[in-house]
């Protein structure tokens, strides 16, 4: 099974910072790899799919990029309202989720 | 517009079966996959397994013993069973619109796992 490991596990930042969050898959998986983003008490919300292709209605704040087994999701401007915690999901072979990482206001 | 809502009990003794139904507006089962997705509290999401639009299945390789998945596309409802419930699958259980990958997604039905 394809293991997927997000970094940090938190992270700090102010409104207004550049956010890099990071996700490894444990082996190849192209360019399979989606990000979600999970508010307190609901659903996780699709931002990017295909590594780097951003969905409808999700700010272009928002990208993503990478293949193979390295990615990243890129945040360019904080706003208060990305408080929330963001997982990596994998689908080239099932499906997999990171552990997620959690994006605290500073 | 695109609808996804899980209904089914909240508590399941240990032992026992759980069953969740997921019912779906907007989009056509014939046309769209539908997955389940269980979440442990403060955990990462989980994949279980994927009801396809021609009515094939897939199953998590972990759950596929315990697992199935079927549906009523008259009732635009797929279904979940999994029995030999134990604590560890206490959590929230989500139905989603399977685009590859999950556009769409339920508001989710919170299950726990106790006597």
């Amino acid at each position: 099974d394809i293991q997927m490991t997000q970094s940090p596990s938190l992270l700090s930042a102010s409104v207004g910072d550049r956010v890099t969050l990071n996700c490894k898959a444990s082996q190849n998986i192209y360019k399979n790899l989606a990000w979600y983003q999970q508010k307190l008490g609901e659903a996780p919300k699709l931002l990017i799919y295909n590594a780097n292709s951003l969905q409808t209605g999700i700010p272009s704040r928002f990208s993503g990029s990478g293949s193979g087994t390295d990615f990243t999701l890129t945040i360019s401007s904080l706003q208060p309202e990305d408080v929330a915690t963001y997982f990596c999901q994998q689908y080239y072979s099932g499906s997999t989720f990171g552990a997620g990482t959690k994006l605290e206001l500073k | 517009q695109v609808q996804l809502k899980e209904s089914g009990p909240g508590l399941v003794q240990p032992s026992e079966t759980l069953s969740l139904t997921c019912t779906v507006s907007g989009f056509s089962l014939t046309s769209y996959s539908v997955s389940w997705v269980r979440q442990p509290s403060g955990k990462g999401p989980e994949w279980m397994g994927r009801m396809w639009y021609d009515g094939d299945t897939a199953y998590n390789s972990a759950l596929k013993s315990r697992l199935s998945i079927s549906r009523d596309t008259s009732k635009n409802q797929v279904f979940l069973k999994m029995n030999s419930l134990q604590t560890d699958d206490t959590g929230t259980y989500y139905c989603t619109r399977d685009l590859v990958p999950f556009d769409y997604w339920g508001q989710g039905v919170m299950v726990t796992v106790s006597s």
